[in-house]
């Protein structure tokens, strides 16, 4: 069956450093791939959509690439700063595509 | 971007009693709609898919009667859980799609509920 990781539960990092998130995934080939910010007590927020044709995207601060021969995206946030700690959870489509799975999630917690 | 608002967002009940979730989707409509339960640190579990005008789609190991869902419009699915017990204490959270595949999910605010 599908299976997505994120291989850091939690990673603390300093404010202004790049943080990098990691989300692998196994037994399928998802035509893209999503990035969501949750913070506590909320319902998560999009970040990004990579395609699977598509290598890197950015946005702002963010960049995501996507290797699906690795199966593997990384998300990072350039010039961290405090109020980027959140939650943050990989998301790919399986079965009918229609539905959305969501990774385990990194918990990031910059400090100043 | 589009909002999807969740009534309530927190509920207390004893155990033995139903409660029901509301979804909404405000300026947008959504023929589909997701329902995940989140515990405590943990990853959202998807429960099911909720069509409108047909019955929802419920993941493997959900049981369908004690999670009732209704889809009854292009704006609103609700989620009843029926007889509620403690172990059912979680985070509810909707979403829906603005557009087809590959389109982002709009989250509601989720809706703690704590059965006593």
């Amino acid at each position: 069956s599908q299976k997505i990781e994120q291989n850091s539960e939690a990673l603390n990092i300093q404010e202004g450093k790049t943080a990098t998130l990691t989300c692998n995934y196994t037994n399928y080939s998802p035509a893209y791939l999503q990035w969501y910010r949750q913070d506590p007590g909320r319902g998560p927020v999009f970040l990004l959509l990579i395609r699977e044709n598509e290598k890197e995207k950015r946005k702002e601060r963010l960049k995501v690439t996507f290797d699906t021969t690795l199966k593997q995206s990384l998300f990072h946030i350039t010039a961290s700063q405090p109020a980027d700690s959140a939650t943050y959870l990989c998301a790919l489509p399986y079965s009918s595509a229609s539905k959305i799975i969501f990774g385990s999630g990194t918990r990031l917690s910059i400090r100043p | 971007g589009a909002v999807v608002s969740q009534h309530p967002s927190w509920v207390i009940c004893k155990s033995g009693t139903s409660v029901k979730i509301e979804c909404r989707s405000l300026d947008f409509q959504a023929t589909t709609m997701f329902w995940y339960r989140q515990f405590p640190k943990q990853s959202l579990m998807l429960m099911a898919t909720s069509n409108e005008g047909s019955k929802a789609t419920y993941e493997q190991g959900v049981e369908k009667d004690k999670f009732l869902i209704n889809h009854a419009s292009l704006t609103l699915s609700t989620l009843t859980v029926t007889s509620a017990h403690p172990e059912d204490s979680s985070f509810y959270i909707c979403s829906a799609r603005l557009g087809g595949s590959p389109g982002e999910l709009f989250f509601g605010e989720g809706s703690r509920l704590t059965v006593l």
